[in-house]
């Protein structure tokens, strides 16, 4: 099974901050790398997908990059309401992992 | 509205079984792959198990931990599916998510339920 590693696990940050979240694989999965937000209480929402790839009606704050085994995620200005637990998840091949997320809270 | 809908948690004794469901409203579900993702109170999220599409006659992938004892079914004819769990551990204590994905390796795990919460304990 392909391990996923985030860092940091958790992270104070001020509004306003420009925030980067690394996600690690155990191997290569090309592009196949998508992140979600998960806000307490609440059903996890998909963010980019394909390592890269904005999902429709997120704010362009987020972007991802990355291919092969390094990933990451950037919120170019934190806004309140970003403050959530981030995951990755790999889906280039079963079993489907997820990263053991990143929380991020405020400063 | 395109929607899923979990049901069916509930307590159950280990070893014992419980059968959840998930429906869909806007639009046809045996057109699309369908995942299940569970979290444990408190901790990451952990996917368990795949239906593919009817193209793909429904085939069904699943995660170590469950393997075996899990089985993911189809109803298409009242646009629903099921989570079958057998022979439950109190491990498998999670709130128990539905969701869409695309027929690629691109798009998963786009459109999610709201969940439903299973307790295994004595």
């Amino acid at each position: 099974d392909i391990q996923m590693t985030q860092s940091p696990s958790a992270m104070s940050a001020s509004v306003g901050d420009r925030v980067t979240i690394t996600c690690r694989a155990s191997q290569g999965i090309s592009n196949y790398l998508s992140w979600f937000q998960q806000k307490p209480g609440k059903v996890p929402k998909r963010l980019i997908y394909t390592s890269s790839s904005l999902q429709s009606g997120v704010p362009s704050r987020f972007s991802g990059s990355g291919s092969g085994t390094e990933f990451t995620l950037t919120i170019s200005s934190l806004q309140p309401e970003d403050f959530a637990t981030y995951y990755c998840l790999q889906h280039n091949s079963y079993p489907f992992t997820f990263g053991p997320g990143t929380k991020v809270d405020i400063k | 509205e395109v929607q899923l809908v979990e049901s069916g948690g509930g307590l159950v004794q280990p070893g014992g079984s419980l059968r959840l469901s998930c429906a869909a409203s806007g639009f046809t579900l045996s057109e699309h792959y369908i995942d299940w993702v569970r979290q444990a109170p408190g901790k990451g999220l952990e996917w368990v198990g795949r239906t593919r599409d009817k193209a793909m006659s429904h085939t069904t992938e699943y995660a170590a931990s469950v393997k075996g004892r899990f089985t993911i079914s189809r109803d298409d004819s009242e646009n629903s599916l099921y989570l079958q769990m057998n022979s439950l551990k109190t491990e498998d204590t999670a709130l128990y998510y539905c969701a869409r994905s695309s027929d690629n390796w691109n798009d998963v795990l786009h459109s999610w339920g709201q969940g439903t919460l299973v307790t295994v304990s004595s």
